[in-house]
């Protein structure tokens, strides 16, 4: 089977940073992508991982852990418009993506 | 260049009807897939479609069915609608390869009444 886990919720302070988790167990596995998607608009690429380790960009950094089906986005230096769902995906050997269910990030000043 | 272009954004519909959605991926993208999104099951792949072949299908009832034409624009369609069919149905493309993100159009949004 696929399933795919995220918090539901996280709450955070503007200026601060916050980890994002994301665990799975997919039939096969061809890369993990996350992507930010604000209320009523559509999800936005944010970053790529296929082999272990961090990548970076700019104030997101993801994680990714292929033997323990884990993966985490990292954003530092929160700014209000960080207040969005963040989705965790990923694409498996027939190439379609499989996502979480999301979880809701609220940035406070 | 232009983005992923669905139409149209909104619609509502009754039970029993059926729907016919659009999508223009982004020039030179062959690959289309769809999917549902609601507050409680998150986004939900339907199906997947490049060079006018169904690639990949989700679990959704034969209800729910898609094409894709020779200049890669897609639609899907849904038939004998159901109050549950209400979501934001999104279209993505992409280019072919594993590390080919999904690029979203803005969505359409169903209301069964």
């Amino acid at each position: 089977g696929q399933n795919i886990d995220q918090p539901t919720e996280m709450t955070a302070t503007e200026g601060a940073i916050v980890q994002i988790n994301c665990t799975y167990q997919t039939s096969g596995f061809n890369g993990l992508f996350w992507y930010q998607q604000h209320a009523g608009e559509a999800p936005t690429f944010l970053s790529y991982n296929v082999l272990d380790g961090l990548e970076e960009k700019g104030r997101f950094s993801s994680f990714l852990s292929r033997s323990k089906g884990y993966s985490y986005l990292l954003l530092k230096e929160l700014q209000m418009k960080d207040s969005a769902s963040y989705l965790c995906a990923v694409r498996n050997y027939g190439q379609n993506f499989v996502f979480g269910p999301g979880t809701r990030l609220s940035v406070l000043p | 260049k232009a983005g992923v272009t669905q139409t149209p954004r909104y619609l509502i519909k009754t039970r029993g009807q059926q729907v016919t959605l659009s999508c223009s991926p982004i020039s030179g993208h062959r690959s289309v897939s769809w999917y549902q999104q609601t507050p409680g099951q998150g986004l939900q792949f339907l199906f997947e479609y490049f060079s006018e072949t169904q690639r990949n299908k989700g679990n959704f009832p034969g209800r729910f069915s898609g094409r894709q034409f020779s200049n890669s624009r897609s639609e899907m369609n849904v038939s004998t609608l159901e109050l549950g069919d209400s979501a934001l149905y999104l279209c993505a493309s992409s280019l072919e390869g594993p590390s080919g993100e999904l690029f979203f159009g803005e969505g359409s949004r169903l209301t069964v009444l």
